[in-house]
């Protein structure tokens, strides 16, 4: 059984261009979170997903960032306009849709490192 | 807000030391504890889980414990390897909400 699966592992852009960072969750999951872990400082929590619905996304910046989880494919982190203050390295987590124990733990993929130039 | 600390920010033990790592949370309304690995440019590995109403787990030479009412966890690691060396996270899980809040992590050194 794959764990969850990002890519590209690393991405570099340019100020004012587009990042599309992908996560596949593993298999059976179908919620997805998001983190980003700015150089220096800890991991912290920017959105969660189930398919088709942002259920929490009170850790995105309010601007040039979106996340999505279509019924098919990956969950996508999109940043427009990126600035150098968005590089990082950002995690997707995924777990189980139920309420029990087993559900709750969120296993990590191994995100993708993004440099702004 | 949710905070979470970790004592030491870091340590260097020699091989064979059993040794004690410290997390402490400010809201004790907590849904779960999650330990956590993550080596230098790696993800994170999920070491072990303690529900609200557990007091500790164990997986092979790892032991969490938690004190839910004092806002407390320890990750004990016994006769520490070269291996284990890495950055070892704390995240809490509170109520209803799925996000998880980090410490900022205890970067452990284990020399041969």
């Amino acid at each position: 059984n794959a764990g969850v699966m990002q890519n590209p592992r690393h991405l570099v852009r340019r100020r004012g261009q587009e990042a599309r960072l992908r996560c596949s969750p593993m298999k059976g999951h179908s919620h997805v979170y998001w983190y980003r872990q700015l150089p220096e400082e800890g991991l912290k929590f920017m959105v969660y997903l189930q398919k088709e619905n942002i259920i929490d996304e009170s850790g995105m910046p309010k601007e040039r960032f979106s996340a999505e989880f279509p019924k098919e494919g990956p969950s996508i982190l999109r940043i427009q306009q990126v600035v150098r203050g968005d590089s990082a390295a950002y995690f997707c987590a995924s777990s189980l849709p139920g309420g029990t124990r087993m559900d709750n733990e969120q296993f990590f993929g191994p995100g993708t490192r993004l440099t702004v130039l | 807000k949710q905070e979470v600390t970790q004592i030491p920010a870091a340590l260097s033990v020699p091989e064979g030391e059993n040794l004690v790592l410290n997390c402490s949370f400010t809201d004790s309304a907590i849904y779960n504890l999650q330990w956590f690995r993550q080596d230098p440019g790696k993800g994170l590995t999920s070491l072990l889980l303690i529900q609200s109403s557990q007091r500790e787990q164990t997986s092979g030479r790892l032991n969490a414990s938690l004190d839910k009412s004092s806002g407390r966890s320890t990750l004990y690691i016994a006769a520490s390897q070269p291996g284990d060396s890495a950055t070892y996270l704390c995240a809490v899980m509170a109520g209803s909400a799925r996000q998880l809040t980090f410490g900022s992590g205890t970067q452990l050194t284990v020399l041969p």
